[in-house]
């Protein structure tokens, strides 16, 4: 079955730094890869995503790209703010009705003022 | 507010007790998705429901069971609970019957076993 690692576990960085956060997957029919945002104590949101047809997706200061050939993925978040401190997962599915959404076991970024 | 909601938030029982999770998927979303979320963990995917049918399973115990109902509301059933079962169990929804779409996360329930 699909498994995705994700490093580093814990990050910090400098309030306007860059931070990159890396995922792997195994499974090479995955075709969706979401990416998403846990601040403490609450639910998990999607951040952004990006399908196996696209190399690169931004959205404002968050970017993701995805190299289909290594099987791994990145999210890069630029200008760090305090509020961008969370724990962020990524996450890997394959078409079809009976998979399943997979996530790596996250990065606790905390971004220092 | 996803508009995924859970009951109860909070809920402490002893060991071999048995509790249920609820879960009401947003307005329209047709699958329901349970992931378990231990402290300081990632997120285990326990088990998944397309309206009313079972879709995808996890590394769920034998132990738990889930149910989707006509109204898509789902339960999730934790029995003969052990220490180990602490943690916070999130329910999520979405429209796509396929894993390719945004997951809505409800706020969780936090289950301590004592």
């Amino acid at each position: 079955g699909e498994n995705v690692e994700q490093h580093p576990s814990t990050l910090s960085v400098q309030e306007g730094d860059s931070a990159v956060i890396k995922c792997t997957y195994s499974d090479s029919a995955s075709n969706y890869f979401p990416w998403y945002k846990q601040e403490l104590g609450k639910r998990p949101q999607l951040i952004i995503d990006i399908r196996s047809n696209v190399g690169e997706k931004k959205d404002q200061r968050i970017a993701v790209t995805l190299n289909k050939t290594a099987k791994h993925f990145s999210l890069h978040i630029t200008e760090t703010q305090p509020e961008d401190s969370a724990v962020y997962f990524c996450a890997a599915s394959r078409p079809g009705g009976y998979n399943k959404l997979i996530f790596g076991a996250g990065t606790r970024l905390a971004v220092h003022p | 507010d996803s508009g995924v909601t859970q009951t109860p938030k909070h809920l402490i029982t002893a060991t071999g007790q048995r509790v249920t999770l609820r879960c009401s998927p947003r307005s329209g979303d047709l699958s329901v998705y349970w992931y378990q979320q231990s402290l300081d963990q990632g997120l285990q995917f326990l088990i998944q429901y397309y309206n009313g049918e079972e879709r995808a399973k996890g590394n769920i115990l034998e132990r738990f069971s889930a149910q989707q109902f006509p109204d898509l509301h789902s339960e999730l059933n934790l029995s003969s609970l052990e220490l180990g079962d602490s943690a916070l169990y999130f329910c999520a929804s979405s429209v796509l019957q396929e894993n390719t779409g945004e997951l809505f996360f409800g706020e969780g329930s936090r289950l301590t076993v004592l």
